[in-house]
């Protein structure tokens, strides 16, 4: 099984300020896909941003995006010009397409300070 | 909104007792999850199912079973629930097949066993 690991259980930023989490993962898959899911308090699991393996490009998604390093296996998300509302729980996602299964890592806890 | 219904939002039972956790979908996805959540743990797959009636454990599948009888509900069952059972349990539905699709999540139910 595919493993992912988030090793910051908790950070914190200022307002306005960058923060990137980490996310590092173990395959031996060539092709796959990775996912960055916000849980706010309200305690849904909302999709941030995905990345394709096989695209060299970081993908964005507005002030989120990731550096993806694939020989390195690393996906970290960086969160520009933090907002309150980004205070939440993230979580980094794998997922095998062979198998169609999800492996996500143990979270880290944003807090964003105002 | 991938239209996805988990029943009850919240639940508190007696050690010994069955419990079964509903989740309804309304766009027909082929793929469903059932996973638990829990600190330090981040979320961790219990079952899934890939069509009506076809089902597979995933990494915490002691003590759980689940039933796929339609293709919009996936029932998960806890056969005599127990303290360590307590966690918040979410339902993920997905594709397979169309390139890749990322799990939509329902608001998940929390459980405690008593």
């Amino acid at each position: 099984a595919q493993t992912v690991t988030q090793s910051q259980p908790e950070m914190s930023v200022q307002e306005a300020e960058t923060v990137t989490l980490s996310c590092t993962y173990d395959t031996s898959e060539s092709n796959y896909y990775l996912f960055w899911y916000k849980q706010p308090p309200s305690r849904q699991m909302i999709l941030v941003i995905r990345q394709e393996a096989y695209k060299q490009q970081n993908a964005t998604e507005n002030r989120f995006s990731v550096n993806f390093q694939k020989a390195a296996k690393s996906f970290s998300l960086k969160i520009s010009d933090s907002q309150l509302g980004d205070t939440a729980m993230y979580f980094c996602a794998f997922m095998n397409p062979t198998g169609n299964q999800f492996y996500f890592g143990t979270g880290t806890s944003l807090t964003v300070i105002p | 909104d991938a239209g996805i219904t988990q029943s009850p939002r919240h639940k508190v039972t007696e050690t010994g007792t069955p419990v079964t956790l509903r989740c309804h979908q309304t766009e027909n996805h082929r793929y469903m999850y059932w996973y638990r959540q829990d600190p330090g743990h981040g979320l961790r797959l219990i079952h899934y199912s890939y069509g009506v009636k076809d089902t597979d454990k995933g990494e915490v599948s002691d003590g759980y079973s689940v039933s796929r009888s339609k293709t919009e509900d996936f029932l998960l069952t806890l056969e005599s629930a127990t303290s360590s059972q307590t966690s918040v349990y979410f339902c993920a539905v997905g594709h397979a097949g169309t390139g890749y699709s990322p799990l939509h999540f329902g608001n998940g139910t929390r459980l405690t066993v008593t």
